[in-house]
């Protein structure tokens, strides 16, 4: 069974298009999080969910927005796509708790613009 | 907020050499510094952690040494193997914040057979 799953895996599509991302996890965690890898392998923060509210949002443009059906599930939706936004889009859970716990990852969703 | 500084970006080391990464960290409130392992094609996957009350932490061969004063820790991977390849990121939480991870900017590890 796996922990946090993305889907889709790789996703191609055209400038000014409107894309989703899926993300579920079944670790019972209550914060879950989108994270962007760019072409240098750079991973940085995009949004944090803890019990479905949003607690993180690392001034992203507001063509993403994030969201939390459930604890469980964290979409991220992507208006009017620019060249810019291809890169790896990374989903993650954890425990949550300002201590800080292990992070749990997806496996990825490659995202390119044409 | 959290700025994380990892050094080198590039490694290479023959089968059974050691090898060792550095990290910086600004926060003096981060309080867990994990390290992640990401292989070609997969998400970063924890391979060891260590918290601030706790100066050094192993895990068969993998070691984790925690400078608060000096705010730096360190990753070393001793005895390596072909399948030590990949990139490793350091991350810190910061004080605050539900667990966000700031990451270092990556090291590239190679190791030759």
């Amino acid at each position: 069974d796996t922990a946090v799953s993305q889907t889709p895996k790789y996703l191609v599509t055209q400038m000014g298009n409107d894309k989703s991302i899926k993300c579920e996890q079944n670790l019972g965690h209550d914060t879950m999080y989108w994270y962007k890898q760019d072409s240098k392998k750079f991973l940085k923060i995009m949004f944090s969910y803890n019990n479905k509210e949003l607690i993180i949002n690392e001034t992203v443009p507001n063509r993403f927005s994030p969201k939390s059906p459930d604890k469980a599930h964290l979409n991220l939706h992507i208006n009017s796509l620019e060249l810019g936004d291809s890169a790896v889009y990374f989903c993650a859970s954890s425990p949550g708790g300002i201590k800080g716990t292990e992070a749990f990852f997806g496996q990825g969703t490659r995202l390119t613009v044409v | 907020g959290e700025n994380v500084e990892q050094h080198p970006s590039t490694l290479s080391v023959q089968e059974g050499d050691s090898a060792v990464i550095k990290c910086t960290y600004s926060d003096s409130a981060s309080n867990y510094f994990p390290w992640y392992k990401q292989e070609l094609g997969k998400g970063p996957q924890l391979i060891i952690d260590i918290r601030s009350n706790v100066g050094e932490k192993k895990d068969q061969r993998i070691a984790v040494t925690l400078n608060k004063t000096a705010k730096h820790f360190s990753l070393h991977i001793t005895e390596t193997q072909p399948e030590d390849s990949a990139v490793y990121f350091c991350a810190g939480t910061g004080g605050t914040s539900y667990g966000k991870l700031t990451f270092g900017q990556g090291t590239i590890l190679t190791v030759h057979p």
